[in-house]
């Protein structure tokens, strides 16, 4: 099993709204990785995970709160999002942090309005 | 610091040709870079990796090249089918992943 599971697919929030984008996976992997990617362009790293510990903040907005549950799971708590938030959230894993393939999940569109 | 770019932002091929993507990067301490491959509407999908102690690798129907001297790689895909037409970025993977701007291939019949 290389998969890693992204929900919802899409979703629809306005400015005020309070919502979380969940990624799974079951590989056993240990870093895991939250990208967010705007049309025509590359993925951009937003946070990195390495053994349930952040230890990548990409000097995100505070309005995007990852979260590690355990080392299957990983959330990106969104509040108070604006218009240009919009875009594909990609979640990734790999066995260790750096060192190894990365395996994406398909992405949550997201739009804000 | 790092920066990993490709040369050409869209590559034409005909079905049955040979495709080759370049990228450049920067970071003379990169050691581990990754080509994925991204179909619209999805994720990006492995395709191969390389290491620094390495110069060439090869799959099925791709291969990596690799020279350090001039920090630069690449992806070549042997006859091209429909089904190769995608985005393609070179990622480094030292610490973190970090990809390129990307190459979009297309596959003309």
């Amino acid at each position: 099993d290389t998969e890693v599971t992204q929900t919802p697919k899409h979703l629809v929030m306005g400015m005020t709204n309070k919502k979380s984008l969940k990624c799974e996976q079951h590989m056993g992997h240990r870093a895991m990785y939250w990208y967010k990617q705007k049309a025509k362009k590359p993925p951009e790293l937003m946070f990195v995970y390495s053994y349930e510990k952040l230890s990548i903040n990409e000097s995100v907005p505070s309005r995007f709160s990852p979260e590690c549950p355990n080392s299957s799971l990983l959330n990106l708590h969104l509040h108070a999002l604006q218009p240009e938030d919009s875009a594909l959230y990609l979640c990734a894993s790999s066995q260790a942090r750096g060192r190894d393939e990365a395996f994406f999940g398909q992405g949550t569109r997201l739009t804000v309005v | 610091g790092e920066n990993v770019g490709l040369h050409l932002p869209t590559l034409s091929v005909q079905e049955g040709d040979n495709s080759i993507i370049n990228c450049a990067y920067s970071n003379s301490a990169s050691d581990y870079f990754i080509w994925y491959k991204q179909e619209s509407g999805k994720g990006p999908q492995f395709i191969i990796d390389i290491r620094s102690n390495m110069d060439k690798r090869q799959g099925q129907r791709v291969t990596v090249l690799l020279n350090k001297t001039v920090k630069h790689l690449s992806l070549q895909i042997a006859a091209t089918q429909p089904g190769d037409s995608a985005v393609y970025f070179c990622a480094e993977n030292t610490d973190k992943l970090i990809f390129g701007t990307g190459t979009r291939l297309q596959v003309f019949p």
